[in-house]
């Protein structure tokens, strides 16, 4: 069954302490693997896609890569204006199914 | 570019009541929306794929007379909770896929449903 898990559930931390954000997934063929940024209230706003294995993707402190298992999103130096709930998903490429599997969510905190 | 646009941003309705809710691609093309419901410490939960011009893709689970939707135009759909409950309090978001080749989803700001 296609999956995706995130780790941790919550994370906090202090401003300019880099910290790196999981996401699991196992799917039948992977056609992307999407970050998202969510802040309370607000639809997700599009971070990144990856595509295949050894993919590096970068915007200001937030890189994220990908293995065949899983993608790390790394925040370097965060800032309190980063803290949000970064979701991950997955799109399989089974046929035309371009449904997205969800993750739960980090939620990160930076404390000023 | 890609931008949705989602409104209300929150409504309060009554038992019984029916609600609409907009969700528009200001400035693309979209001829399928989804739209999406989110509950507090949970994912995204996929309720229905919007297709312009012919019927929307309901999810199991998700009943077609309760979540009617519409996708009249290649920029406008919309989601009406018919004859609301107060279960169906949550978060409603909409989103389109952009114009380019491999786009992601871009979503809407969300609308927030209370059922009182």
């Amino acid at each position: 069954e296609d999956q995706v898990t995130q780790s941790p559930e919550a994370l906090r931390l202090q401003e300019g302490e880099s910290s790196s954000l999981n996401c699991s997934y196992t799917v039948s063929g992977l056609r992307g693997l999407f970050w998202y940024r969510q802040d309370p209230g607000k639809g997700p706003e599009f971070l990144f896609t990856l595509y295949s294995a050894g993919e590096e993707k970068e915007k200001e402190r937030l890189k994220a890569t990908l293995t065949k298992k899983e993608s790390f999103l790394h925040i370097t130096a965060p800032k309190p204006e980063d803290s949000a709930t970064y979701l991950c998903a997955v799109q399989a490429k089974a046929g035309n199914n371009r449904k997205l599997i969800w993750g739960l969510g980090t939620s990160l905190a930076v404390n000023p | 570019g890609a931008v949705v646009s989602q409104h209300p941003s929150r409504v309060i309705c009554k038992s019984g009541t029916s609600v609409k809710i907009e969700c528009r691609s200001l400035d693309f093309q979209a001829t399928t929306m989804f739209w999406y419901r989110q509950f507090p410490k949970q994912s995204l939960m996929l309720m229905a794929t919007s297709n312009e011009g012919s019927k929307a893709t309901y999810e199991q689970g998700v009943e077609k007379d309760k979540f009617l939707i519409n996708h009249a135009s290649l920029t406008l759909s919309t989601l009406t909770v018919t004859s609301a409950h107060p279960e169906d309090s949550s978060f409603y978001i909409c989103s389109a896929r952009g114009p380019a080749h491999n786009s992601p989803l871009h979503f809407g700001n969300g609308t927030r449903l209370t059922v009182t």
